[in-house]
């Protein structure tokens, strides 16, 4: 099975400027979960869905959102970006709720200037 | 919300030494999580636990995890250089996908 996919790779933006980030799952693959990781915060949770709801949100301004669609990709929005929202996106798929393993992407590196 | 917290943060071995690193947690877990990443790129998952289970294998892993020290460790045996890279571990507290993440052991294996 192919693994987690995220683009773009890269992303350099301009403060104010608002930025999207997608994410397609494993095949199969229900939950979704965005982090982001900063020298700074380390690792620190997004928000999670699944079947197309947010289930789970982590504490980031109201600027930061997302959604999932039907084929469980997800994609995640930031608006009016900051300075400090320059970071390593990383998104990860779940066979579903309970005790499963999170597959990680290799990340979207989005830098704000 | 739960912060793992692993100790030490920086280790540097000799190729072929044992690797060990440890980690706490502040409440009740569902199930907690190693990972590894290598200079910036995503984390690869390396093995879940679950709160009933106390020991786990995997290659030249292996995980322990006491619920009543609220603590886990992760042992690499025979390490190699491809083993250098940071090692975080992270807690789901209710099974629902929101993994706490500590801050990460940095990792240096040396030929």
């Amino acid at each position: 099975k192919a693994g987690v996919t995220q683009t773009p790779r890269y992303l350099i933006k301009t403060r104010g400027q608002q930025v999207t980030l997608s994410c397609s799952p494993i095949s199969g693959h229900r939950s979704v979960s965005w982090y982001q990781q900063t020298p700074g915060q380390g690792l620190q949770f997004l928000f999670e869905y699944f079947s197309e709801t947010q289930r789970n949100k982590g504490n980031f301004p109201g600027r930061f959102s997302g959604r999932q669609f039907s084929n469980s990709r997800s994609e995640m929005n930031v608006s009016t970006l900051e300075l400090g929202d320059s970071a390593l996106y990383l998104c990860a798929s779940s066979l579903d709720v309970g005790s499963y393993e999170q597959y990680f992407g290799p990340g979207t590196r989005l830098t704000v200037t | 919300s739960q912060q793992g917290e692993e100790d030490p943060q920086a280790l540097s071995i000799q190729e072929g030494e044992n690797a060990t690193m440890n980690c706490s947690y502040k409440t009740s877990i569902n199930n907690l999580q190693w990972y590894r990443q290598n200079s910036g790129r995503g984390l690869v998952h390396l093995i879940l636990i679950r709160s009933n289970e106390r020991e786990k294998h995997s290659g030249r892993l292996r995980v322990t995890l006491d619920t009543s020290k609220k603590s886990s460790s992760l042992l690499i045996t025979a390490s190699r250089a491809a083993d250098t890279a940071s090692y975080f571990c992270a807690t789901d507290a209710n099974g629902n996908n929101r993994l706490a993440f500590g801050k990460g052991n940095q990792v240096v294996v040396i030929p």
